[in-house]
């Protein structure tokens, strides 16, 4: 059975502050996905990476994906208060016909003003 | 291009009655999956559908039924409501491996 861990399962900071969060499985992935979730609203995705090694930027967010295809994380530089959130990683492995999707349990970061 | 849509957004049930929840998916999407989210245990998968076909099924009782319909608009029921399927139901569609969500039904049962 493939399963995706994260880490930390909840961190609190202070606004400004740097963050990295972690998700890692022993399984390889295809391609790896994360998503930020806030309370009452489905997840949002915010980046999809595909090749081992890859760095993605958005902003303020830096996720990187291992080079074997088994983890990857998500680093937040001066975290701000709308940063709070759930966050979500999710892998994809290839099936015969289709991919199939696990998601990881999440991350809840808190941001404090 | 539309997001997901879900219907209704709020509902409040009482223990044994049935419901049934309603998901749009992004236009092309063939793909539907289902989630339950409860705060103590994260995204269940309950199950995913794709052209009007069940390809992948969770660990949900049978009282958790779906289906989905040939314009890829899918359904999902849960009959004999218990207390602890309060939750907020969520579907996803996808054209390949990434899921787009969308925002959710949240259902309480008394």
């Amino acid at each position: 059975t493939q399963l995706l861990e994260q880490s930390p399962q909840f961190l609190s900071i202070q606004e400004g502050e740097n963050l990295t969060v972690y998700c890692n499985s022993s399984s390889v992935f295809s391609s790896l996905q994360w998503y930020r979730q806030e309370p009452g609203e489905g997840p949002v995705l915010l980046v999809t990476v595909v090749t081992g090694g890859e760095v993605k930027k958005l902003k303020r967010l830096t996720f990187q994906f291992g080079d074997a295809r088994k983890d990857s994380s998500l680093h937040i530089t001066a975290a701000q208060p709308g940063d709070t959130g759930l966050y979500l990683c999710a892998g994809a492995s290839r099936g015969t016909s289709y991919d199939k999707v696990i998601f990881g349990p999440g991350t809840s970061l808190s941001v404090i003003p | 291009k539309a997001g997901v849509t879900q219907t209704p957004r709020y509902l409040i049930k009482t223990r044994g009655q049935q419901v049934t929840l309603s998901c749009s998916p992004i236009s092309g999407h063939r793909s539907v999956s289902w989630y339950q989210q409860t705060p103590g245990q994260g995204l269940q998968f309950l199950f995913e559908y794709f052209s009007e076909t069940q390809r992948n099924k969770g660990n949900f009782p049978g009282r958790f039924s779906g289906r989905q319909f040939s314009n890829s608009r899918s359904e999902m029921n849960v009959s004999t409501l218990e207390l602890g399927d309060s939750a907020l139901y969520l579907c996803a569609s996808s054209l390949s491996a990434t899921q787009y969500f969308g925002p959710g039904t949240r259902l309480l049962v008394l």
